[in-house]
């Protein structure tokens, strides 16, 4: 069965300091995946996707980046960390619908 | 751009009432998904709606695509402190990636 793992599942950052989450999936090939933020509690606003490895698309232009070294492999990346940064970050996989992971509590101070 | 909106913004119950949530679009959506989310966690997918005026029942959840496809409900007969989440539409409209609903928070006081 096919499984997606992120961490941290908690994270607490000074300001300008860099960023590095990681997902992975196992139990399928060339996924495709997705990277959201969530504020509040409320809607998804999706930050990166990539249909393979090395390609990666962005869908708003911030302080953050995407990386997809490996297949399953999808990593979310900041050099310097801004307060507004803070957030639920979520990782996704998949194609007609979507499985998340447990995602992860950036807290930037 | 697609946009999917969702009422109420907010709904707080008590056990046992009835509730229907909205997922409204003027574009049309292939299919339309449903998930629910847990504070902390991610969000799980409930069910998946395809054909126009179809409705897919998960015991006590009724969910229902609209007959142009643009719109769908979701309504809970006699809630549970269990059902509390926030109920998130999307729809799949052949892009690369699904378009969400911003939430249904969903509150069931026992």
């Amino acid at each position: 069965s096919q499984t997606i793992h992120q961490w941290p599942a908690t994270l607490v950052q000074p300001v300008g300091s860099p960023l590095s989450l990681e997902c992975t999936v196992e139990g399928t090939s060339n996924p495709n995946l997705y990277w959201y933020r969530q504020a509040a509690g409320r809607g998804l606003q999706l930050l990166f996707y990539s249909v393979g490895i090395g390609q990666i698309s962005s869908e708003v232009p911030q302080n953050l980046s995407a990386s997809r070294p490996q297949d399953r492999q999808f990593i979310l990346s900041s050099k310097k960390l801004l307060l507004s940064d803070s957030g639920f970050y979520l990782c996704a996989w998949g194609d007609l619908t979507y499985t998340f992971g447990s995602g992860t509590r950036l807290t930037v101070v | 751009t697609q946009l999917l909106e969702q009422s109420p913004q907010f709904l707080s119950i008590q056990e046992g009432e009835n509730l229907t949530v909205y997922c409204n679009s003027s574009s049309v959506f292939s299919s339309l998904q449903w998930y629910r989310q847990e504070p902390g966690e991610g969000p799980v997918l409930l069910v998946t709606v395809v054909t126009g005026g179809e409705v897919k029942k998960l015991k006590r959840l009724t969910f229902q695509f609209g007959d142009a496809r643009k719109d769908s409900s979701l309504h809970i007969t006699a809630a549970q402190p269990g059902d509390t989440g926030l109920y998130l539409c999307a729809g799949d409209s052949g892009y690369s990636t699904l378009t969400f609903g911003k939430g249904t928070m969903l509150l069931v006081s026992p």
